[in-house]
């Protein structure tokens, strides 16, 4: 079946650091790809999206470019803020359907 | 413009009990699905409703019921509570027709707590 792969949390990094957090995917077909963030006590925010192979999502500063021939879907951003404090959470769906989400990495960035 | 909004914030139930969480899906859509998320971990599709149906299912029981209604709101169910049934049950729309079918938008969740 379908499923979603995150790197373990949690990520400790200090403000205006370099942030990596690694997805990997394994689907039946071309899924879209997705990474939603959960602020505490919150519901799932939409971070960006791709849908197909080579497209990169962006959004606030966070980059992920969907990669096929490594089923990949990496999120990135250059230089992190308190506020980005979070968890983390890729996920894929096939026609918008059945949505698979990782477990989650929870991110702490210190003043 | 409205977003997803989920009732009631927070509930607690004793085993054995009934209970039902709404969902009113954001403004314009007219798909919604249900999520369990346990602590620590990522959300578990429970199920998907579209002009009233299920449409999909994921590996839940069928203590787990749902129901669209003619608004695009939603209901669901969950019968013969377990403490294993705790958790945040989230809700989330999407438009089934145009290009952004596969793009949900979350509610802020129940916090469900079973004694």
């Amino acid at each position: 079946g379908n499923s979603v792969t995150q790197m373990e949390g949690p990520v400790t990094l200090s403000e205006e650091a370099f942030l990596t957090i690694n997805c990997t995917y394994t689907a039946t077909g071309y899924p879209s790809l997705f990474w939603y963030v959960q602020y505490p006590g919150e519901g799932l925010q939409l971070l960006l999206k791709a849908t197909k192979a080579d497209d990169k999502g962006s959004n606030k500063g966070f980059e992920a470019t969907y990669r096929k021939e490594t089923t990949s879907f990496h999120l990135e951003k250059g230089s992190v803020q308190v506020s980005d404090s979070a968890v983390y959470f890729c996920a894929l769906t096939l026609y918008g359907q059945n949505f698979v989400f990782g477990p989650g990495t929870r991110l702490s960035v210190l003043p | 413009d409205a977003g997803v909004t989920q009732s009631p914030t927070h509930l607690i139930k004793t085993r054995g009990q009934q209970v039902t969480l709404r969902c009113s899906p954001k403004s314009g859509h007219d798909t919604v699905s249900w999520y369990q998320q346990a602590l620590g971990q990522g959300p578990q599709f429970i199920f998907q409703y579209y002009e009233e149906e299920e449409r999909q299912r994921g590996n839940f029981p069928d203590r787990f019921s749902g129901h669209q209604f003619p608004n695009y709101s939603s209901e669901l169910n969950v019968n013969a509570l377990l403490l294993g049934d705790s958790a945040l049950y989230l809700c989330a729309s999407s438009l089934a027709a145009g290009g952004n079918t596969d793009t949900q938008y979350f509610g802020p969740g129940t916090r469900l707590t079973v004694l």
